[in-house]
Protein backbone atom coordinates (compact mmCIF):
# COMPACT_ATOMS: atom_id res chain seq x y z
CA UNK A 1 0.00 0.00 0.00
CA UNK A 2 0.77 3.44 -0.67
CA UNK A 3 1.87 5.93 2.75
CA UNK A 4 0.05 8.86 2.33
CA UNK A 5 0.22 12.11 4.23
CA UNK A 6 -2.22 15.13 5.11
CA UNK A 7 -1.44 18.63 6.21
CA UNK A 8 -2.74 19.91 8.58
CA UNK A 9 -4.38 17.22 10.97
CA UNK A 10 -6.97 19.39 11.74
CA UNK A 11 -7.84 23.00 11.70
CA UNK A 12 -10.41 25.39 13.06
CA UNK A 13 -11.12 28.34 10.61
CA UNK A 14 -12.91 31.55 10.21
CA UNK A 15 -16.13 32.03 7.83
CA UNK A 16 -14.64 33.59 4.81
CA UNK A 17 -11.26 32.32 5.03
CA UNK A 18 -9.33 29.67 2.97
CA UNK A 19 -7.45 26.71 3.65
CA UNK A 20 -4.69 24.60 1.60
CA UNK A 21 -4.62 20.78 2.21
CA UNK A 22 -1.66 19.11 1.56
CA UNK A 23 -1.47 15.66 0.00
CA UNK A 24 2.10 13.58 0.17
CA UNK A 25 2.57 10.46 -1.26
CA UNK A 26 5.80 8.41 -0.72
CA UNK A 27 5.64 6.77 -4.54
CA UNK A 28 4.66 7.99 -7.92
CA UNK A 29 1.28 7.57 -8.94
CA UNK A 30 -1.07 8.38 -11.70
CA UNK A 31 -4.27 9.17 -9.98
CA UNK A 32 -5.36 11.12 -6.66
CA UNK A 33 -8.69 11.12 -5.74
CA UNK A 34 -10.29 14.36 -3.02
CA UNK A 35 -13.14 13.07 -1.13
CA UNK A 36 -15.19 15.13 1.50
CA UNK A 37 -16.71 13.52 4.34
CA UNK A 38 -19.23 15.44 6.22
CA UNK A 39 -19.70 14.38 10.10
CA UNK A 40 -20.87 10.59 10.31
CA UNK A 41 -21.83 10.35 6.79
CA UNK A 42 -20.07 8.68 4.13
CA UNK A 43 -17.35 10.05 1.25
CA UNK A 44 -17.82 11.86 -1.60
CA UNK A 45 -16.06 12.45 -4.31
CA UNK A 46 -14.81 16.11 -4.81
CA UNK A 47 -12.58 15.50 -7.71
CA UNK A 48 -9.86 13.97 -9.64
CA UNK A 49 -6.29 15.11 -10.13
CA UNK A 50 -3.94 13.87 -12.40
CA UNK A 51 -0.47 15.31 -13.29
CA UNK A 52 -0.38 17.57 -15.55
CA UNK A 53 -3.98 18.13 -16.58
CA UNK A 54 -6.41 20.14 -15.10
CA UNK A 55 -8.60 18.82 -12.19
CA UNK A 56 -12.12 17.20 -13.28
CA UNK A 57 -14.83 18.24 -10.62
CA UNK A 58 -17.58 15.88 -9.25
CA UNK A 59 -21.33 17.60 -9.83
CA UNK A 60 -21.82 19.63 -6.83
CA UNK A 61 -18.08 20.97 -6.99
CA UNK A 62 -16.37 23.97 -8.82
CA UNK A 63 -13.14 24.74 -9.51
CA UNK A 64 -13.55 28.13 -7.84
CA UNK A 65 -14.37 26.77 -4.50
CA UNK A 66 -12.02 23.44 -4.42
CA UNK A 67 -9.04 24.64 -6.32
CA UNK A 68 -6.27 22.46 -6.95
CA UNK A 69 -2.86 21.67 -7.84
CA UNK A 70 -1.15 18.66 -8.67
CA UNK A 71 2.52 19.85 -9.36
CA UNK A 72 3.96 16.34 -9.77
CA UNK A 73 3.31 12.57 -8.61
CA UNK A 74 3.14 12.52 -5.38
CA UNK A 75 1.53 15.67 -4.33
CA UNK A 76 -1.35 17.46 -4.46
CA UNK A 77 -3.57 20.53 -2.54
CA UNK A 78 -6.81 21.25 -2.12
CA UNK A 79 -8.28 25.12 -1.08
CA UNK A 80 -11.64 25.01 0.33
CA UNK A 81 -12.24 28.69 -0.13
CA UNK A 82 -14.53 31.32 1.03
CA UNK A 83 -15.06 28.75 3.80
CA UNK A 84 -18.54 28.91 5.90
CA UNK A 85 -19.95 26.44 8.32
CA UNK A 86 -20.98 23.91 6.01
CA UNK A 87 -17.41 23.38 4.65
CA UNK A 88 -16.90 21.62 8.31
CA UNK A 89 -15.36 18.05 6.93
CA UNK A 90 -13.09 15.53 6.94
CA UNK A 91 -11.02 16.33 3.52
CA UNK A 92 -9.30 12.93 2.38
CA UNK A 93 -6.92 12.18 -0.59
CA UNK A 94 -6.60 8.97 -1.81
CA UNK A 95 -4.37 7.47 -4.51
CA UNK A 96 -5.08 5.06 -6.97
CA UNK A 97 -1.45 2.40 -8.08
CA UNK A 98 -1.79 1.56 -11.28
CA UNK A 99 -0.10 -1.37 -10.61
CA UNK A 100 -2.54 -2.95 -8.68
CA UNK A 101 -5.40 -1.69 -10.90
CA UNK A 102 -8.17 -0.15 -9.48
CA UNK A 103 -7.11 -0.09 -5.44
CA UNK A 104 -7.51 3.11 -3.76
CA UNK A 105 -5.65 3.81 -0.70
CA UNK A 106 -6.23 7.01 1.48
CA UNK A 107 -4.92 9.65 3.83
CA UNK A 108 -5.84 10.31 7.16
CA UNK A 109 -7.58 13.00 6.59
CA UNK A 110 -7.59 16.40 7.51
CA UNK A 111 -10.34 18.03 10.14
CA UNK A 112 -11.85 21.38 8.99
CA UNK A 113 -13.71 22.85 11.48
CA UNK A 114 -15.05 26.55 10.10
CA UNK A 115 -16.79 29.03 13.08
CA UNK B 1 -27.91 6.12 -11.49
CA UNK B 2 -25.17 4.86 -9.48
CA UNK B 3 -25.79 4.13 -5.90
CA UNK B 4 -23.87 1.66 -3.27
CA UNK B 5 -26.27 1.46 -0.01
CA UNK B 6 -25.69 -0.75 3.42
CA UNK B 7 -28.68 -2.37 5.26
CA UNK B 8 -27.81 -1.40 8.52
CA UNK B 9 -26.11 1.61 10.11
CA UNK B 10 -25.36 -0.10 13.65
CA UNK B 11 -23.81 -4.04 14.03
CA UNK B 12 -23.08 -5.10 17.45
CA UNK B 13 -21.56 -8.50 17.88
CA UNK B 14 -20.18 -9.91 20.96
CA UNK B 15 -16.22 -11.08 21.11
CA UNK B 16 -15.18 -14.32 19.37
CA UNK B 17 -18.38 -14.25 17.20
CA UNK B 18 -18.54 -13.89 13.72
CA UNK B 19 -19.41 -10.51 12.26
CA UNK B 20 -21.57 -9.90 8.36
CA UNK B 21 -21.79 -6.67 7.26
CA UNK B 22 -24.12 -6.26 4.11
CA UNK B 23 -24.28 -3.96 0.92
CA UNK B 24 -26.59 -3.68 -2.12
CA UNK B 25 -25.46 -1.87 -5.54
CA UNK B 26 -27.87 -0.70 -7.96
CA UNK B 27 -27.92 -1.96 -11.42
CA UNK B 28 -25.57 0.59 -12.92
CA UNK B 29 -22.62 -0.16 -10.58
CA UNK B 30 -19.33 -1.73 -11.58
CA UNK B 31 -17.63 -4.94 -11.90
CA UNK B 32 -15.45 -4.05 -8.74
CA UNK B 33 -15.86 -3.28 -5.20
CA UNK B 34 -13.59 -2.51 -1.86
CA UNK B 35 -14.01 -3.07 1.52
CA UNK B 36 -12.83 -0.08 3.94
CA UNK B 37 -12.25 -0.24 7.39
CA UNK B 38 -12.53 3.60 9.07
CA UNK B 39 -11.55 3.82 12.65
CA UNK B 40 -12.24 7.25 14.43
CA UNK B 41 -9.98 9.74 13.62
CA UNK B 42 -8.64 7.77 10.51
CA UNK B 43 -8.54 7.55 6.79
CA UNK B 44 -10.87 4.77 5.26
CA UNK B 45 -8.43 1.83 5.52
CA UNK B 46 -8.05 -1.00 2.55
CA UNK B 47 -9.81 -4.32 3.97
CA UNK B 48 -10.47 -6.58 0.58
CA UNK B 49 -11.67 -6.48 -2.81
CA UNK B 50 -13.94 -8.40 -5.43
CA UNK B 51 -14.31 -8.32 -8.88
CA UNK B 52 -17.70 -9.86 -10.52
CA UNK B 53 -16.05 -12.27 -12.01
CA UNK B 54 -15.94 -13.76 -8.41
CA UNK B 55 -18.47 -15.08 -5.75
CA UNK B 56 -15.72 -15.15 -3.29
CA UNK B 57 -12.34 -13.98 -1.90
CA UNK B 58 -11.22 -14.40 1.32
CA UNK B 59 -8.52 -12.81 3.02
CA UNK B 60 -7.01 -12.57 6.92
CA UNK B 61 -10.13 -13.58 9.08
CA UNK B 62 -12.48 -11.55 6.16
CA UNK B 63 -13.89 -12.66 3.77
CA UNK B 64 -16.36 -11.32 0.98
CA UNK B 65 -19.50 -12.90 -0.96
CA UNK B 66 -20.45 -11.10 -4.02
CA UNK B 67 -23.92 -12.02 -5.34
CA UNK B 68 -24.36 -10.46 -8.65
CA UNK B 69 -27.83 -11.99 -9.04
CA UNK B 70 -29.22 -10.38 -6.51
CA UNK B 71 -26.35 -7.29 -6.72
CA UNK B 72 -25.99 -7.89 -2.96
CA UNK B 73 -21.87 -7.85 -1.46
CA UNK B 74 -21.53 -9.52 2.44
CA UNK B 75 -17.74 -8.59 4.25
CA UNK B 76 -17.67 -11.18 6.98
CA UNK B 77 -15.26 -11.09 9.93
CA UNK B 78 -14.79 -14.22 11.85
CA UNK B 79 -14.10 -14.64 15.65
CA UNK B 80 -14.60 -11.01 15.70
CA UNK B 81 -12.23 -8.95 17.93
CA UNK B 82 -12.27 -5.67 19.95
CA UNK B 83 -9.98 -3.95 17.45
CA UNK B 84 -12.76 -4.71 14.89
CA UNK B 85 -14.86 -2.03 15.72
CA UNK B 86 -14.84 0.97 13.30
CA UNK B 87 -17.16 1.96 10.57
CA UNK B 88 -16.96 -0.75 7.98
CA UNK B 89 -17.69 0.69 4.30
CA UNK B 90 -18.06 -0.71 0.97
CA UNK B 91 -17.59 1.28 -2.27
CA UNK B 92 -18.61 0.21 -5.98
CA UNK B 93 -16.03 1.31 -9.08
CA UNK B 94 -19.09 3.59 -10.78
CA UNK B 95 -18.72 4.99 -14.29
CA UNK B 96 -15.22 6.48 -15.06
CA UNK B 97 -13.75 4.64 -13.12
CA UNK B 98 -14.48 6.39 -9.52
CA UNK B 99 -15.64 4.51 -6.42
CA UNK B 100 -19.35 5.17 -5.07
CA UNK B 101 -19.29 4.27 -0.91
CA UNK B 102 -22.04 3.64 0.78
CA UNK B 103 -23.19 4.86 4.12
CA UNK B 104 -21.58 2.87 6.54
CA UNK B 105 -21.95 0.55 8.86
CA UNK B 106 -20.59 1.23 12.80
CA UNK B 107 -19.52 -2.58 13.90
CA UNK B 108 -19.42 -2.59 18.20
CA UNK B 109 -17.86 -5.20 19.55
CA UNK B 110 -18.64 -6.44 23.01
CA UNK B 111 -16.53 -7.80 25.31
Amino acid sequence: SAVISQKPSRDICQRGTSLTIQCQVDSQVTMMFWYRQQPGQSLTLIATANQGSEATYESGFVIDKFPISRPNLTFSTLTVSNMSPEDSSIYLCSVERTRLANEQFFGPGTRLTVL
Amino acid sequence: GESVGLHLPTLSVQEGDNSIINCAYSNSASDYFIWYKQESGKGPQFIIDIRSNMDKRQGQRVTVLLNKTVKHLSLQIAATQPGDSAVYFCAGMGQGGKLIFGQGTELSVKP
